[in-house]
């Protein structure tokens, strides 16, 4: 299956300071990426639709200005938590999408997530 | 409010024992995905299901998507420890260019 990378893996920071997260998708191109933020035992939370060369879509309720996001290739999205504090801390996982919506092959493919920990 | 309405949330049972988890909801999805997850680790998808009534197998996993495609199920014959983790559905509509819509999740727990 398609691979998606994510870096890093888990990141401590003081409260303040901002912190970027690369999502790749490894072996094709992806039209859209996602982003998802999961608390623990929880489901995942759509905070945002990123397309490469336009500006990404927010979900109700995700600060735009707190959250940037930017989409420089088919094969990379960032996603950087600005000023962050201790509530900014969870599990931020991104995913790609492989396909161009034909029903049935259009598939997201996960990122192994990075924890992020706002001290 | 929550588009997708999965169930159980939690799950705990011996090894051996079989058991199904639901997703339901009111609005038609033109695909139903189903993902697991393990703790510190992203979701891994384990199926697709596109058709209303349509029936998929992966070795003990069996899914199924109503006849509608307002609902899906998926049924673990003989659980194993290894299947303990986080269960997602995930449902996809025609115009939602991709975005999916995710159940609350089911974590299942097999004790040896």
């Amino acid at each position: 299956g398609a691979v998606v990378s994510q870096h890093p893996s888990r990141v401590i920071c003081k409260s303040g300071t901002s912190v970027k997260i690369e999502c790749r998708s490894l072996d094709f191109q992806a039209t859209t990426m996602f982003w998802y933020r999961q608390f623990p035992k929880q489901s995942l939370m759509l905070m945002a639709t990123s397309n490469e060369g336009s500006k990404a879509t927010y979900e109700q309720g995700v600060e735009k200005d707190k959250f940037l996001i930017n989409h420089a290739s088919l094969t990379l999205s960032t996603l950087t938590v600005t000023s962050a504090h201790p509530e900014d801390s969870s599990f931020y996982i991104c995913s790609a999408r492989d396909g161009f919506g034909d029903i049935g092959t259009d598939t997201q493919y996960f990122g192994p997530g990075t924890r992020l920990t706002v001290l | 409010t929550q588009l997708l309405e999965q169930s159980p949330q939690f799950l705990s049972i011996q090894e051996g024992e079989n058991l199904t988890v639901y997703c339901n909801s009111s609005s038609v999805f033109s695909s139903l995905q189903w993902y697991r997850q393990e703790p510190g680790e992203g979701p891994v998808l384990l199926v697709t299901v596109v058709t209303g009534g349509e029936v998929k197998k992966l070795k003990r996993l069996t899914f199924q998507f109503g006849d509608a495609r307002k609902d899906s199920s998926l049924h673990i014959t003989a659980a194993q420890p290894g299947d303990t983790g986080l269960y997602l559905c995930a449902g996809a509509r025609g115009t939602s260019y991709g975005k999916l819509t995710f159940g609350q999740g089911t974590i299942l727990t097999v004790h040896p």
